[in-house]
């Protein structure tokens, strides 16, 4: 559980307003993944980088933007084009191929003011 | 696309009895088959998996089967505590992981 981390636990954001999530793993994994979920749902993929200075779009992409400067390092950048941005994120990691286990942060719950 | 279905959505048991989830995909090359664990308010935790060249595998009060030709997997807990109450997510992937929408358990005391 400790090996990855999530920042801030609560955000806000006001209208307009581009906010950035922090992900942060010492589990030397390759992979990492961002979710959204909201109440009594599932989980959305993001976007996921199978390695350092690539990325690729997930199912609900639109409206949010993510870096992979680091191997450790994973943010996402909530932008004010995404309009209804109130929802649980979730950042996960994992070895590296989509077949191994996904390991998940605390999550942060994110809520417009 | 690809997608994964899940039942039911909810479930409650009482104690002591048994709880079985399926799920049911759509990607025939999919070929790893986790379950997620979330307790309210916390972050998913793998509970158990299994590849797509094994029929069954069990973990103590768990198990999982998987029916490759009929494309469908499921969650086996027997003798249900009421620390098993919460939601349950299947998944399946091969160059991508998709989660199923969860069933909610509770298990009443």
């Amino acid at each position: 559980d400790g090996g990855i981390t999530q920042s801030p636990k609560y955000l806000f954001r006001k209208e307009g307003q581009n906010v950035t999530l922090s992900c942060e793993q010492n589990l030397n994994h390759d992979a990492m993944y961002w979710y959204r979920q909201d109440p009594g749902q599932g989980l959305r993929l993001i976007y996921y980088s199978q390695i350092v200075n690539d990325f690729q779009k997930g199912d609900i992409a639109e409206g949010y933007s993510v870096s992979r400067e680091k191997k450790e390092s994973f943010p996402l950048t909530v932008t004010s084009a995404q309009k209804n941005p109130t929802a649980f994120y979730l950042c996960a990691s994992s070895i590296g191929q989509a077949q191994e286990t996904q390991y998940f942060g605390p999550g942060t719950r994110l809520l417009v003011l | 696309g690809e997608n994964v279905e899940q039942h039911p959505s909810t479930l409650s048991v009482q104690e002591g009895d048994s709880a079985v989830i399926k799920c049911t995909y759509s990607d025939s090359a999919s070929n790893y088959f986790p379950w997620y664990k979330q307790e309210l308010g916390k972050r998913p935790q793998l509970i158990i998996d299994i590849r797509s060249n094994v029929g069954e595998k069990k973990d103590q009060r768990i198990a999982v089967t998987l029916n490759k030709t009929a494309k469908h997997f499921s969650l086996h807990i027997t003798e249900t505590q009421p620390e098993d109450s919460a939601v349950y997510f299947c998944a399946c992937s091969y160059d991508k992981v998709i989660f199923g929408p969860g069933t909610s358990l509770s298990v009443i005391p």
